[in-house]
């Protein structure tokens, strides 16, 4: 089955700072990538997602790239504020019309210091 | 519009209880995915639902979890007995389609057994 990886565990930025995730899948099927913000007490939030016909996508401070050869794809956050701390995580599915899991990585803790 | 909702959001109980975990999917959506969330092991895929069906319950740790959803608007997560290792925070979530559809997560439920 898939398996997700995801680095680094824990980052430390300061406020206005760039702050880069990366995350790395095993199943070359996998075609669908999103990203998920939780923040304490509070359930995962979708916050960007990517699919494998396209190389990157941006909202805003916050872009995605993906790299199918490699089989990587990362989380770059601009301009950092201290309410973009929280926990992220990345996921890795296909996408198909039957069936769809989602298999996460291990999450990334972010503090983003004033 | 109202997302998923999950109650109760805390339970403390005695080991050997049931515990019976509640989860509202948004409406229309036809996946329910029923997730464990602990440090040790992040977030697992217990069991999802397609149209109220179970399509995968592989995650499922034993036999004294078992989960139902008996329409499309109702799911329990149901632990008997329970035991102090099963306490760990349990997250609801629904979407459409499956497969590369963003899933949408409730606040969870902080399940604690002592």
């Amino acid at each position: 089955g898939e398996n997700v990886e995801q680095h680094p565990s824990t980052l430390s930025v300061q406020e206005g700072d760039s702050a880069v995730i990366k995350c790395t899948y095993s199943d070359s099927a996998s075609n669908y990538f999103p990203w998920y913000k939780q923040e304490l007490g509070k359930g995962p939030q979708l916050i960007i997602d990517i699919r494998s016909n396209v190389g990157e996508k941006k909202d805003q401070r916050i872009a995605v790239t993906l790299n199918k050869t490699a089989k990587h794809f990362s989380l770059h956050i601009t301009e950092t504020q201290p309410e973009d701390s929280a926990v992220y995580f990345c996921a890795a599915s296909i996408q198909d019309s039957g069936y769809s899991t989602l298999t996460f990585g291990k999450g990334t803790m972010l503090l983003v210091s004033p | 519009d109202a997302g998923v909702i999950q109650s109760p959001r805390h339970e403390v109980t005695e080991m050997g209880q049931e515990v019976t975990l509640r989860c509202k999917p948004i409406s229309g959506h036809d996946y329910l995915f029923w997730y464990r969330q602990t440090m040790m092991r992040g977030l697992e895929l217990l069991i999802y639902f397609n149209n109220n069906v179970p399509i995968d319950d592989s995650g499922m740790p034993e036999d004294r979890f078992s989960a139902k959803m008996p329409n499309a608007s109702f799911s329990t997560l149901k632990i008997q007995p329970s035991e102090p290792r099963d306490s760990a925070v349990y997250f609801c979530a629904s979407s459409f389609a499956g497969g590369g559809q963003p899933q949408h997560f409730g606040d969870g439920t902080r399940l604690s057994i002592l």
